[in-house]
């Protein structure tokens, strides 16, 4: 299986701030990975796809990079919206698996 | 709009079997992949099983920890979704959610989920 590991697990930063969180694949995916936004009590959201694709409606302080086995998700400015824990998910085999988390809160 | 709503989780005993339906609408059901992801209280995601659209004869992909416990089935005339689960475990007790790839080939609709609970 294809182990996806998030640094950091916890975030703390301020409304305004940029924050960057990696994943890194235990062997090379290509570009087949997504970033998920969730929120207490909610479903997941697709932010990300094929590493840097941008999902429709979801606002442009989002980017995404990489390709292989390193990747990044970045916030430009956080917004009061944004703090919510994010997940990486790889699809480029089965099982698909997605990273531990990153709790991002506010400072 | 594309809409996912799931149903039947509640309260089982270990051993026991719960079926979980999820009911699509706002899209083609037959042209799309759908997965079963979960969520134990408190963690992260954790992929259950996929299946494929009508376009690839609807075949199944499972997660070890389920496969030959859980068994993933849809409806395309009634546009449903549907998770048999058998032999339930307390480590299955999350909530779980329907996911539909509509326009990506990633998980971008999800339903609310519910909450399977095992536990004698």
């Amino acid at each position: 299986d294809i182990q996806l590991t998030q640094s950091p697990s916890f975030l703390s930063a301020f409304v305004g701030d940029g924050v960057s969180i990696t994943c890194r694949a235990s062997q090379g995916i290509s570009s087949n990975l997504a970033w998920y936004q969730q929120k207490p009590g909610k479903a997941p959201k697709l932010l990300i796809h094929a590493a840097s694709t941008l999902q429709g409606g979801v606002p442009s302080r989002f980017s995404g990079s990489g390709s292989g086995t390193e990747f990044t998700l970045t916030i430009s400015s956080l917004q009061p919206e944004d703090f919510a824990t994010y997940y990486c998910q790889q699809s480029y085999n089965y099982p698909i698996t997605f990273g531990q988390g990153t709790r991002l809160e506010i400072k | 709009d594309v809409q996912l709503v799931e149903s039947g989780g509640g309260l089982v005993q270990p051993g026991g079997s719960l079926r979980l339906s999820c009911a699509a609408s706002g899209f083609t059901f037959s042209d799309h992949y759908m997965d079963w992801v979960r969520q134990a209280p408190g963690k992260g995601l954790d992929w259950v099983g996929r299946s494929r659209d009508k376009a690839n004869s609807y075949t199944i992909e499972y997660a070890a920890s389920v496969k030959g416990r859980f068994t993933i089935s849809r409806d395309d005339s009634k546009n449903s979704l549907y998770l048999q689960m058998n032999s339930l475990k307390t480590e299955d007790t999350a909530v779980y959610y329907c996911a539909g790839l509509v326009s990506s080939s990633f998980e971008d609709y999800w339903g609310q989920g519910t909450l399977v609970i095992v536990s004698s």
